[in-house]
């Protein structure tokens, strides 16, 4: 079992739809990192959170650090916020931190 | 200028042949991370070094080898390259300061797609 999983694996919706992409782990972590990767394959961090919410225009990450569990939310969606979403936590591992990543949401958002 | 650069872009290769990725940054941070990313599998962790004089080995170590030139240079080889290493690969940079966990945010390269025939 992996120890980050994402759902959903595909997720396609209209333009304009408010769209939630979950992000679960099953060992305690430092923090949760959301990535987004485009098209074209380049990787651009979105958030970096240890706990409550944080929102940068249409994007709100939220972590509840107690259940084990982060959302990605997108408002109004958009064609161009077609891209695959990462999720990554941070785990101890002796003196180290280390990102361990899910496998990504694939988003498709149709005009 | 992007922050994390790496050369080449894209590389076809043959069975056997040595093969450097190089990542450069400007960021000037301390820590940087190399990584490849297969199809349908999470990124994973190659090599990663914390400084000029630091180098540890991540999940998927055997096959590859690293140097740290510089405090904004690390390079990733393949001393004999095989076709399962055909992969995207990724260079990453993080500040890590001790504290707090939110100094761990990682900053990408644009990626290298090799192929190995």
């Amino acid at each position: 079992k992996n120890e980050v999983e994402q759902s959903p694996q595909n997720l396609t919706a209209q333009e304009g739809e408010f769209i939630t992409i979950n992000c679960s782990y099953s060992v305690g972590i430092s923090a949760l990192h959301w990535l987004q990767q485009h098209p074209g394959g380049g990787i651009v961090s979105l958030f970096m959170l240890s706990s409550g919410k944080k929102k940068h225009g249409r994007l709100i990450a939220t972590i509840n650090i107690q259940e084990k569990h982060s959302s990605l939310h997108i408002t109004a969606s958009h064609p161009r916020d077609s891209a695959v979403y990462i999720c990554a936590a941070l785990i101890s591992s002796g003196s180290a931190r280390q990102l361990t990543f899910g496998s990504g949401t694939q988003l498709t958002v149709l005009p | 200028d992007a922050d994390v650069t790496q050369t080449p872009r894209n590389r076809i290769t043959k069975t056997g042949k040595r093969i450097m990725l190089e990542c450069s940054q400007t960021k000037g941070h301390d820590r940087m991370y190399w990584y490849r990313q297969d199809p349908g599998l999470g990124l994973r962790l190659i090599y990663y070094s914390f400084d000029v004089k630091d180098i540890n080995k991540g999940e998927i170590s055997d096959g590859y080898s690293v140097s740290r030139q510089a405090q904004a240079k690390f390079s990733l080889s393949l001393e004999s390259a095989i076709p399962n290493q055909t992969a995207l690969y990724f260079c990453a940079t993080s500040d890590g300061a001790r504290g707090l966990a939110e100094n761990n945010e990682q900053f990408f390269g644009p990626g290298t797609r090799l192929t190995v025939l």
